[in-house]
């Protein structure tokens, strides 16, 4: 079935980095954008970035521009969020979440989540 | 930045009830807005994509509605399992922006 895994969540002081990952199965991962959803601690959801199915084009939320960046490699079915110069206000769980089949814009399939804290 | 502003925050309703969720966009997103469901401790699933589309293996009590800057969540017939918050979210314009959520409880 189609599944998204995230994993590299975790406990880091303010300014540090962190890269999350996001393995995906079950589908043609080549064919779809994948994005970065995240929610911080009671509250609502926020997108963080989008990939295209090629890597060929990016978006980012304003809050992470120049801190994040989102990659992938297909041949892995895999997706990256390398997340440097973190703050405070970047802790939240962060979905993988997959682009829907009628437009990559919407998100179809969504991973567990993965915790990231942003504390000294 | 498009802004969506759902309403109410909380509806406090009974099982059998129909629910109807609003959200409205700061300008035109045309038809391109979604729905989602979130439970407690889940991930958000896909509900409606392009204002009226149901997603894949959404019951039909699910319906949406609307265009423009204007649009509509209804259940018809609340489930005790609908009880759930509800976010729209729009691909109109980047960045894509989500609604602060509605709260279904129940009463």
């Amino acid at each position: 079935q189609v599944q998204l895994v995230e994993s590299g969540g975790g406990v880091v002081q303010p300014g540090g980095s962190l890269r999350l990952s996001c393995a995906a199965s079950g589908f043609t991962f080549v064919s779809y954008g994948m994005h970065w959803v995240r929610q911080a601690p009671g509250k609502g959801l926020e997108w963080v970035a989008f990939i295209r199915y090629d890597g060929s084009n990016k978006n980012y939320a304003d809050s992470v521009k120049g801190r994040f960046t989102i990659s992938r490699d297909n041949s892995k079915k895999m997706m990256y969020m390398q997340m440097n110069s973190l703050r405070a206000e970047d802790t939240a769980v962060y979905y993988c979440a997959k682009g829907g089949t009628t437009s990559s814009d919407y998100m179809d399939v969504w991973g567990k989540g993965t915790t990231v804290t942003v504390s000294s | 930045e498009i802004v969506l502003t759902q309403s109410p925050g909380t509806l406090s309703l009974s099982p059998g009830e129909r629910a109807t969720l609003s959200c409205r966009a700061s300008q035109s997103v045309s038809s391109y807005l979604a729905w989602y469901q979130q439970k407690p401790g889940q991930a958000p699933r896909l509900l409606i994509h392009d204002a009226s589309n149901r997603a894949t293996g959404i019951p039909a009590r699910f319906s949406g509605s609307g265009s423009g800057t204007d649009f509509t969540l209804t259940i018809s017939s609340l489930e005790p399992e609908d009880f759930a918050v509800y976010y729209c979210q729009q691909r109109s314009n980047w960045p894509l922006t989500f609604g602060g959520g509605t709260k279904v409880e129940i009463k």
